[in-house]
């Protein structure tokens, strides 16, 4: 099985501020990553699949890079509305291990 | 616009078998573009995939919970379902129903809580 890791687990950060979140895969997985963006009470939201490739409706300020086994979320000027916990899954081989997760907290 | 709902029971007993279905509407749960999914999240945790399923019937189960799991299709209802047979209080969250372009999930129900308790 494939395994995902996230770091950091928390993060807190201001309004502004350039935040970069990590996912690591336990194998290569190529480009199958996605990120998604999940408030308290909601289902998840996809911002990124392909690991790079941006989500109709979502803001710019959101990229993804990498590939093989280590991927970035990149929030290029983190917003009110980006306080969240974020996840990545894998989608290699017919099954979709997600990470831990990562919480943005306000700093 | 295409919608997921999930509907089934609140509460299982342990030991018995958790049932849900999700109705999709707006849209055809035969297209061959798409395979669809079940997600859970216990609370205050994080996200675990259970498996997927392609309108065909094909499915593909996570091999941690394969032993327990049935995934079905209803074409004609535009429904699928998920099984969960043996539950323990492990196996209370919210449950997700979601459609998957190639694997990765970019529509999501509103998710439904399962506790299991006697």
């Amino acid at each position: 099985d494939i395994q995902m890791t996230q770091s950091p687990s928390t993060l807190s950060a201001s309004v502004g501020d350039r935040v970069t979140i990590t996912c690591r895969a336990s194998q290569t997985i190529s480009s199958w990553l996605a990120w998604y963006q999940q408030k308290p009470g909601k289902a998840p939201k996809l911002l990124i699949y392909k690991a790079s490739s941006l989500e109709s409706g979502v803001p710019s300020r959101f990229s993804g890079s990498g590939s093989g086994t280590e991927f970035t979320l990149t929030i290029s000027s983190l917003q009110p509305d980006d306080f969240a916990t974020y996840y990545c899954q894998q989608y290699n081989t017919y099954s979709g291990t997600f990470g831990q997760g990562t919480k943005v907290e306000i700093k | 616009q295409l919608q997921l709902q999930e509907s089934g029971p609140g509460l299982v007993k342990p030991s018995e078998t958790l049932s849900l279905t999700c109705t999709v509407s707006g849209g055809s749960i035969s297209s061959s573009s798409y395979y669809w999914g079940w997600i859970r999240q216990p609370p205050g945790k994080g996200l675990e995939w259970i498996g997927s399923i392609y309108y065909s019937g094909s499915t593909y189960y996570n091999p941690s919970l394969k032993s327990r799991v049935t995934i079905s299709v209803d074409t004609s209802k535009n429904q699928f379902s998920l099984k969960l047979s043996s539950v323990t209080a492990a196996d209370t969250a919210v449950y997700y129903c979601a459609r998957a372009f190639i694997w990765y999930f970019d529509l999501w129900g509103r998710g439904t809580l399962v506790t299991v308790s006697s």
